[in-house]
């Protein structure tokens, strides 16, 4: 069936470090995908999104690439802040109309 | 635009009590979803609607809750009678147009404690 599957946190890193969040997905077809992310006391909202193969979203130092062949859309930054902690989401969207979310990864960063 | 609007964004009941969560989607969108949130269970779609028609309601854990869209700038969300282990942070999310493929956009949530 369809799901995500995202890397288990927390992710605890010193500001300026590079970041990784793996997340792969199961789906038929070729759904859209997405990073969400949830700041404390708040809704989720759109951090980025790639609609086909190949696609790179990308959003505030933040990257992700569909790769259709790994069925993956891991989440980049090459040197995360203090304000990036965070719970990251990642998402998939088909046919059904609805988003299917992974578990989410809670992102800390230390000065 | 104001963004999904969400009321009250805390409640606090005591078991037994009806609980009515309130959202007005984006003026346009013709999706509206409720989502609820625990740390136990994560993020967990309840029910959707499209122009204003439950489309999927899988997700509404028992007959004590029941959603409703009487027009298409709100909806609600109604537990009665509610109980502890209702507890959580319920989100309300609107898209513009096919939800599955489109952005859905959140309002910030309503926080209920049942006592």
């Amino acid at each position: 069936g369809n799901s995500v599957t995202q890397m288990e946190g927390p992710v605890t890193l010193s500001e300026e470090a590079f970041l990784t969040i793996n997340c792969t997905y199961t789906a038929t077809g070729y759904p859209s995908l997405f990073w969400y992310v949830q700041y404390p006391g708040e809704g989720l909202q759109l951090l980025l999104k790639a609609t086909k193969a190949d696609d790179k979203g990308s959003n505030k130092g933040f990257e992700a690439t569909y790769r259709k062949e790994t069925t993956s859309f891991h989440l980049e930054k090459g040197s995360v802040q203090v304000s990036d902690s965070a719970v990251y989401f990642c998402a998939h969207g088909g046919a059904t109309n609805k988003l299917i979310f992974g578990t989410g990864t809670l992102l800390a960063v230390q000065p | 635009d104001a963004g999904v609007i969400q009321s009250p964004r805390h409640e606090v009941t005591e078991m037994g009590q009806e609980v009515t969560l309130r959202c007005k989607p984006i003026s346009g969108h013709d999706y509206l979803f409720w989502y609820r949130q625990t740390m136990m269970r994560g993020l967990e779609l309840l029910i959707y609607f499209n122009n204003n028609v439950p489309i999927d309601d899988s997700g509404m854990p028992e007959d004590r809750f029941s959603a409703k869209m009487p027009n298409a700038s709100f909806s609600t969300l109604k537990i009665q009678p509610s109980e502890p282990r209702d507890s959580a942070v319920y989100f309300c999310a609107s898209s513009l147009v096919t939800g599955g493929a489109d952005t859905q956009y959140f309002g910030p949530g309503t926080r209920l404690t049942v006592l």
